[in-house]
């Protein structure tokens, strides 16, 4: 069935390291691949989006990398900052029932120590 | 622009007590979806709409929840009766639409204790 698998589920990091996060997915025609950062008492939002007919994308301090004959996407964070600690999560769209069905991977807990 | 609004943001209520959890989307917004999350089980869809007809409700667990958007500016999700292991945050998204991986705007969410 259609399935996100990420990991980890936490991490720590000191302020100025990268941070990685690695995202799997079930379904080989999923093409659209959302990042999303939740902060404590909001909702998701989304950072960083990559489609399947590129293989990297970046955006300030972010990068994701999507490799489809894996079926694997990451999302890297450099320079890690204290405002970068949140859960953040990956995701993919499956087609099911007529429409693009968003399934989310568990989340990562991302700290960044001073 | 307000963003999604929910409301309220934190209830608590007795096992048995009926509970409406309400959503207004964004202005011009025809997808509207609903998600619970808890830490055992992450984010997950419980019913989409789309022209405030819905489209999915294969995520709504059991009978006792019920949703419905009379319109396009205002959702509700119900659960009755409720249950402590309903306890969770509820969230409400909107997007434009979904044949083209269109954003999903969350608000705030709902954070639901039953006792």
């Amino acid at each position: 069935g259609e399935n996100v698998e990420q990991h980890p589920s936490t991490l720590s990091v000191q302020e100025g390291d990268s941070a990685v996060i690695k995202c799997t997915y079930s379904d080989s025609a999923s093409n659209y691949f959302p990042w999303y950062k939740q902060e404590l008492g909001k909702g998701p939002q989304l950072i960083i989006d990559i489609r399947s007919n590129v293989g990297e994308k970046k955006d300030q301090r972010i990068a994701v990398t999507l490799n489809k004959t894996a079926k694997h996407f990451s999302l890297h964070i450099t320079e890690t900052q204290p405002e970068d600690s949140a859960v953040y999560f990956c995701a993919a769209y499956f087609f099911s029932g007529g429409y693009n069905k968003l399934i989310f991977g568990a989340g990562t807990r991302l700290a960044v120590h001073p | 622009d307000a963003g999604v609004i929910q409301s309220p943001r934190h209830e608590v209520t007795e096992m048995g007590q009926e509970v409406t959890l309400r959503c207004k989307p964004i202005s011009g917004h025809n997808s509207l979806f609903w998600y619970r999350q808890t830490m055992m089980r992450g984010l997950e869809l419980l019913i989409y709409f789309n022209n405030n007809v819905p489209i999915d409700d294969s995520g709504m667990p059991e009978d006792r929840f019920s949703a419905k958007m009379p319109n396009a500016s205002f959702s509700t999700l119900k659960i009755q009766p409720s249950e402590p292991r309903d306890s969770a945050v509820y969230f409400c998204a909107s997007s434009l639409g979904t044949s083209d991986y269109n954003e999903q705007f969350f608000g705030p969410g709902t954070r639901l204790t039953v006792l």
